[in-house]
């Protein structure tokens, strides 16, 4: 597609349930990223990929929390034993490459989101 | 500990007048700074960059500010039109690290 798709746009489960969110990026950007807006607050960086290198998780928040990239492509955010404070939106966004981001490049372009909330 | 900052959740501004949102960091390492546009339902979308080795950087009606003996960038918008009501986020990046992103400033067009 033209643009980043996340899915499902809405995801509502209990508490205690194990959830999957899903990112296609953009055809052709190696770099994706993953991020999650709690109300009222700003765009909280979770995970990002690069190429075949090594995922940063350094903003991952707990082990509950895991994320996997396959093919280089699509990746799937995991979420175990959910809780309510995983209530938030979630966003994903690729670039052409991870680095200093200037106009036309290494832009990150985001997904409309997976608004999860947990019961 | 907020290393970028926006400390006015919300702003109202007459459609043709000018539009400043303002933004602080704390990290003096960071060297992109980058302002996106978020409409509700949709991901934030790009709207202008700038290095740290420039203060000024202008695309049509958007105007960034950098001054980093004071740790704050600010994005004008002139004039502001009713489309621009949306919430603006600024970010910030330090090399190849992940960006940082401020709490956003709510932006009101009153026609």
């Amino acid at each position: 597609g033209a643009g980043v798709s996340q899915s499902p746009s809405n995801k509502v489960t209990e508490k205690g349930k194990d959830v999957e969110l899903r990112c296609d990026p953009i055809s052709g950007h190696t770099a994706l990223y993953w991020y999650r807006q709690s109300l009222g607050q700003g765009l909280e960086f979770l995970i990002y990929f690069q190429g075949n290198s090594a995922p940063d998780k350094s903003g991952l928040p707990s082990d509950r929390f895991s994320a996997e990239r396959t093919g280089g492509s699509v990746s799937t955010l995991t979420i175990q034993r959910t809780q309510q404070e995983d209530s938030a939106v979630y966003l994903c966004a690729s670039s052409s490459a991870a680095g200093p981001p200037t106009k036309g490049k290494n832009i990150q372009y985001f997904g409309a989101g997976t608004r999860l909330s947990v019961l | 500990d907020q290393q970028v900052k926006q400390n006015s959740p919300s702003l109202s501004v007459q459609e043709g007048r000018i539009s400043i949102l303002n933004c602080d960091y704390t990290n003096s390492m960071f060297d992109y700074f980058l302002w996106y546009k978020k409409y509700p339902a949709e991901g934030p979308t790009f709207l202008i960059s700038i290095s740290s080795i420039k203060d000024k950087n202008e695309d049509g009606r958007f105007t960034v500010f950098l001054n980093k003996s004071a740790k704050h960038l600010s994005l004008h918008i002139v004039p502001s039109q009713p489309g621009d009501s949306a919430v603006y986020f600024c970010a910030a990046s330090e090399g190849n690290t992940p960006l940082v992103f401020g709490k956003g400033t709510r932006l009101s067009v009153i026609a």
